[in-house]
């Protein structure tokens, strides 16, 4: 099946430093997804991306669709406390239409050290 | 808007009861809705997609007849548990998609404990 990696795995940063984290796959995939998800609560979603190519912003947070659409990468800029938790990217291989599931990386566990 | 509930939040069974999960998308409909499952510390891992008013599509490695669903309307689907062993002890959630678009919201998940 799909996979998805994800990387870093986990992130130890100060207040106000920029993130970066990106998700690769072996395959393509027609949309991206990021996702934040607390302890103990369903993922939240972030961002949407539907094209190839496509840079999104949503606050401090940045994404874009990588253009061989086999990679995206998430971006947070000046992080603050609140943004503590658990960053998955999630991939969608099926065309507009479809009912396809989501296939979901590892995650990133971002922690912030005051 | 998208806003997808689950009822109950967690539930402690002994094992081989049954237990049923309900998912509803409080603010718009859904033609298709999706359980996934989330062991500790690990991703989620879809287990099935289900459709109003048919079968639900189970991916592989899933068990059809331990985990029943029924989606019945547009903003109701339910997963059951059906004699649920300590293996089955997870996290599960929910999502719902518009009719026309691609994303997926999630609800806030079911901590299932079997003891």
């Amino acid at each position: 099946g799909q996979q998805l990696n994800q990387s870093p795995q986990s992130m130890f940063i100060q207040e106000g430093e920029d993130v970066s984290m990106n998700c690769t796959s072996s395959s393509i995939f027609n949309t991206w997804l990021w996702y934040k998800q607390d302890p103990g609560e369903g993922p939240v979603l972030l961002i949407a991306l539907y094209k190839a190519g496509e840079l999104t912003s949503n606050g401090r947070l940045t994404a874009q669709f990588g253009i061989t659409r086999k990679d995206s990468f998430l971006n947070i800029s000046a992080s603050i406390p609140s943004d503590v938790g658990i960053y998955f990217c999630a991939g969608r291989a099926g065309s507009g239409g479809g009912a396809d599931g989501l296939t979901f990386g590892k995650g990133t566990h971002l922690i912030i050290q005051p | 808007g998208a806003v997808v509930s689950q009822h109950p939040s967690r539930v402690i069974c002994k094992s081989g009861t049954s237990v049923k999960i309900e998912c509803r998308s409080l603010d718009f409909q859904a033609t298709t809705m999706f359980w996934y499952r989330q062991f500790p510390k690990q991703s989620l891992m879809l287990m099935a997609t289900s459709n109003e008013g048919s079968k639900a599509t189970y991916e592989q490695g899933v068990e059809k007849d331990k985990f029943l669903i029924n989606h019945a309307s547009l903003t109701l689907s339910t997963l059951t548990v059906t004699s649920a062993h300590p293996e089955d002890s997870s996290f599960y959630i929910c999502s719902a998609r518009y009719s026309l678009q691609e994303t997926q919201y999630f609800g806030p998940g079911t901590r299932l404990l079997v003891l």
